[in-house]
């Protein structure tokens, strides 16, 4: 069946722009989760979905940062006032039901903030 | 607060070799373990996972057994092939499932 997919593979922005970066989670996966991960590193997480709510936002690096989530389906992660720094590889990942079990990884998004 | 750690890489072996990944953990109660992989250029992948002490999990030849005594689950695999390339990520859930908590990989080269 099909996997996780995330929209665009790539993109670069300006400095100070505002993007988003969409995730398609496979079909009857409720928990869906946000990771960025730099150069070398393993994933950083960032948030958890279950179902529409965002169950834990704690990994988000501060308020420019956002996601959402609003069918419980599909989710995009929204970045206001990109910085260098927000440079990385973001991941989305599905599980069935919950956090104790296995997730499975989109492709990602290689975000180049100049 | 919950931690990943594995052997820093890179690893580099030839065809057929033997294969040891440690990754030791801290964490309470009892976490689920993962291994993921990325091979070049794809997302990262599944490769086994345990849930309880003693089990043991197991994929396209790799195997981990979960050890709570000494708090591992070192990766292993009998004869690496050149396709195993990858990097090699351990990962945690712990009991009252909190974050996924991922090592910083271990990149593994495997020479024809």
């Amino acid at each position: 069946g099909a996997g996780v997919s995330q929209t665009p593979s790539n993109k670069v922005t300006e400095k100070g722009k505002y993007v988003e970066l969409r995730c398609d989670p496979i079909s009857g996966h409720t928990a869906l989760y946000w990771y960025r991960q730099s150069l070398g590193q393993g994933p950083e997480f960032l948030i958890y979905f279950q179902g529409t709510g965002a169950a834990d936002d704690s990994g988000l690096p501060n308020d420019r940062f956002f996601a959402v989530r609003p069918e419980g389906s599909v989710s995009t992660l929204k970045i206001q006032r990109t910085e260098r720094g927000d440079s990385a590889v973001y991941l989305c990942a599905s599980s069935l039901s919950s956090r104790r079990d296995a997730q499975y990884f989109g492709p990602g998004t290689r975000l180049t903030v100049l | 607060g919950n931690s990943v750690t594995q052997m820093e890489g890179p690893v580099t072996l030839s065809e057929e070799a033997f294969l040891t990944i440690n990754c030791t953990y801290t964490a309470t109660g009892y976490p689920s373990l993962f291994w993921y992989v990325q091979y070049p250029g794809e997302g990262l992948q599944l490769l086994l996972k345990a849930t309880k002490a003693d089990d043991k999990g197991s994929n396209k030849g790799f195997e981990a057994t979960y050890r709570k005594e000494t708090t591992s689950f070192h990766l292993e695999k009998g004869s690496v092939q050149v396709s195993d390339s990858a990097v090699y990520f351990c990962a945690l859930s712990d009991q009252i499932g909190q974050n996924f908590v991922f090592g910083p990989g271990t990149r593994l080269s495997v020479l024809p």
